[in-house]
């Protein structure tokens, strides 16, 4: 079945780049998302990716696809206090199963 | 926030009690969601309707029940919980079983 798997913890310095990974097993993705969820509350989507691009640009988000490697980054330009938070990836399969999400990993900004 | 509600956002019950956690989605989709958020699984898929037709059951244990009266609404009504349930409870919806799931804010439960 799929599997999406995110490291637990992310430790960056206010105005640093922070970059947050995941790998999926899907060969037949079709697209791909990144939530945020702040403290106490849901999920809200940050943004998301088709799976025949390889780069999506967003003001200070980018969002790398490795197709052949399965691997999906986000990166957090100049990272501010207010983006700390969960940040989960996910997948939607080619056919079949429904959204598929990442364990989540913790993003935490330090002043 | 206003796309999928849930009430109420905080609830403390103890082990005896009945309560029910409500979700309401305003996005004309057709597929609702309940997830369980805990330290020890960041995500824990529960239930899945789809045009009101429960679709999937995660070995949920039967103190927990679902129910979907419209494709606007569901619900989950708690009976005899352990403080193990103790968590934040997420509700999602989305247009389509393998669409873009929009989720509410949650409830965050405690059991004592």
């Amino acid at each position: 079945g799929e599997d999406v798997e995110q490291s637990l913890f992310l430790s960056v310095r206010e105005g640093d780049s922070s970059v947050i990974n995941c790998t999926y097993t899907d060969s037949s993705s079709t697209y791909l998302y990144w939530y945020k969820q702040e403290p106490g509350a849901g999920l809200q989507l940050l943004t998301y990716i088709f799976s025949n691009m390889d780069m999506k640009q967003d003001q200070r988000l980018t969002v790398l696809l490795n197709k052949k490697d399965k691997h999906l980054s986000l990166r957090i330009a100049d990272t501010q206090t207010g983006d700390s938070a969960i940040y989960f990836c996910a997948e939607t399969p080619h056919a079949g199963n429904m959204l598929t999400f990442g364990g989540g990993t913790r993003l935490m900004v330090k002043p | 926030e206003t796309g999928v509600t849930q009430t109420p956002r905080h609830l403390v019950m103890g082990m005896t009690n009945k309560k029910s956690l409500k979700c309401e989605q305003h996005l004309g989709h057709n597929a609702m969601y309940w997830y369980k958020q805990s330290a020890k699984k960041p995500l824990e898929l529960m239930f899945v309707y789809s045009l009101e037709e429960r679709v999937e059951n995660n070995s949920v244990p039967s103190r927990f029940s679902p129910e979907c009266p419209n494709s606007s609404h569901l619900f989950l009504h708690l009976h005899t919980l352990q403080p193990e349930d103790s968590a934040l409870y997420l509700c999602a919806s989305s247009q389509g079983l393998r669409a873009l799931q929009f989720f509410g804010p949650g409830t965050r439960l405690t059991v004592l």
